[in-house]
Parts: C-alpha cells; sequence; structure tokens
C-alpha cells in the first residue's frame, strides 16, 4: 500500500552543526504534512507543518522542504542542541483526519 | 497542565485479562485519536471520535478491542481478552477541527505490557 517512509534510521551530528532529516512518500495526492519530534518515554510533539501548495516553511531553527516532483520532504534543525536528540516523525494526513506516520529517524547529538 | 493526559502510564496484565485505558483531552477539542506504538516503529491509527461520534475505525481495531467517547469529552479503550501481541504503547491525541489546521496533540500514552 501507500506509505510514507524515511531514508535514514539513525543520524549523528556534532553539536552545533546543522541537521537533515529525510522523508519520501508515495501517495502523489497527499497535500498536507507534518513534523514530529518524540523523545523517550513522551508522545509525538509538533514540530513544522507543510501544505502541498508550499516548498517551504521555516519555524524556530526548523525549516521543511517539500519536493512533490519527486515526493520527498525534509526537515533541516539549525545548530542542532543536545535537547534536539528524539525520534523525528514525518507524518500524512489522509482524509483530514488521521495521521500515517513513517518509521522515524533517531537524532542523536554529539558534545 | 492543559495537555492531553492518559490514565495509567504503565499497565502489566496477564495475558486473557481485560484492561481499560483512559485519555483527556484538550478541552476545547472537538477530535479525539487514538493509535497504538511498537518498538522501533511510528504510531498506527486506530480510531477517532468527532464529539462522542465515532467515525472511523482501523482494521487495526480487532473485535477484542473498544472505544467510546460518551459525552464527547474524556475516552476509553478497553482491550477484551489481552494477547501477548496488544503489548505497545497506547497514545491519544486530541485536536480542534477548526481553520484547516489539523495539529493533533499527542498525550504521552498507556504503555500495555502482556505477560
Amino acid at each position: 500500500g501507500e506509505s510514507v517512509g524515511l531514508h535514514l534510521p539513525t543520524l549523528s551530528v556534532q553539536e552545533g552543526d546543522n541537521s537533515i532529516i529525510n522523508c519520501a512518500y508515495s501517495n502523489s495526492a497527499s497535500d498536507y504534512f507534518i513534523w514530529y519530534k518524540q523523545e523517550s518515554g513522551k508522545g509525538p510533539q509538533f514540530i513544522i507543518d507543510i501544505r502541498s501548495n508550499m516548498d517551504k516553511r521555516q519555524g524556530q531553527r526548523v525549516t521543511v522542504l517539500l519536493n512533490k516532483t519527486v515526493k520527498h520532504l525534509s526537515l533541516q534543525i539549525a545548530a542542532t542542541q543536545p535537547g534536539d536528540s528524539a525520534v523525528y516523525f514525518c507524518a500524512e494526513i489522509r482524509g483530514a483526519q488521521k495521521l500515517v506516520f513513517g518509521q522515524g529517524t533517531r537524532l542523536t547529538i554529539n558534545p | 497542565d492543559t495537555g492531553v493526559s492518559q490514565n495509567p502510564r504503565h499497565k502489566i496484565t496477564k495475558r486473557g485479562q481485560n484492561v481499560t485505558f483512559r485519555c483527556d483531552p484538550i478541552s476545547e477539542h472537538n477530535r479525539l485519536y487514538w493509535y497504538r506504538q511498537t518498538l522501533g516503529q511510528g504510531p498506527e491509527f486506530l480510531t477517532y471520535f468527532q464529539n462522542e461520534a465515532q467515525l472511523e475505525k482501523s482494521r487495526l481495531l480487532s473485535d477484542r478491542f473498544s472505544a467510546e467517547r460518551p459525552k464527547g469529552s474524556f475516552s476509553t479503550l478497553e482491550i477484551q481478552r489481552t494477547e501477548q501481541g496488544d503489548s505497545a504503547m497506547y497514545l491519544c491525541a486530541s485536536s480542534l477541527a477548526a481553520g484547516g489546521s489539523y495539529e493533533q496533540y499527542f498525550g504521552p500514552g498507556t504503555r500495555l505490557t502482556v505477560t
């Protein structure tokens, strides 16, 4: 079936560097994506969202890029901090209701 | 704390027993969702409510699972005759269906271990 998936299960970066987490999706009709951060023992936390009529959206230290041609989106985290260590999920809204999540990328920050 | 709350946070039960989890959404949110998350995976949709009406159920929600939201506020998820494969984190989320925003706010989850 159609899915939302991630390229890499783990990513290690040096503190202060920028992080890029990638996600691929298969449903060309998808029109709304959300990035979530999940720390150990907690529920997913909203980071940023983007609609298909946009190709870039910026938040505080985060940027999401959407490439509809190749059905790919990425989350960029600037100046990565220890508190950014978590699992990051991209998710797609289907039917305006449910979220369909990918498997997640574990981001580890090295001091 | 005005976020989504879930109780209990942890539940250990023996196979065959029934368990019930509770979710209290953000007070003004009219939509409430249940998801299940197993280790190393993303959350999987189970069901959702708009006010008190259960509008969609996943095929993952077998006959042993039932969810209710009787007054359109808190919700319960019951699992009857638990099996070891039911061991997972059960997450609740809520949202306000208005203004074109689909952001769902998640609770901390209830971790179920079936022995």
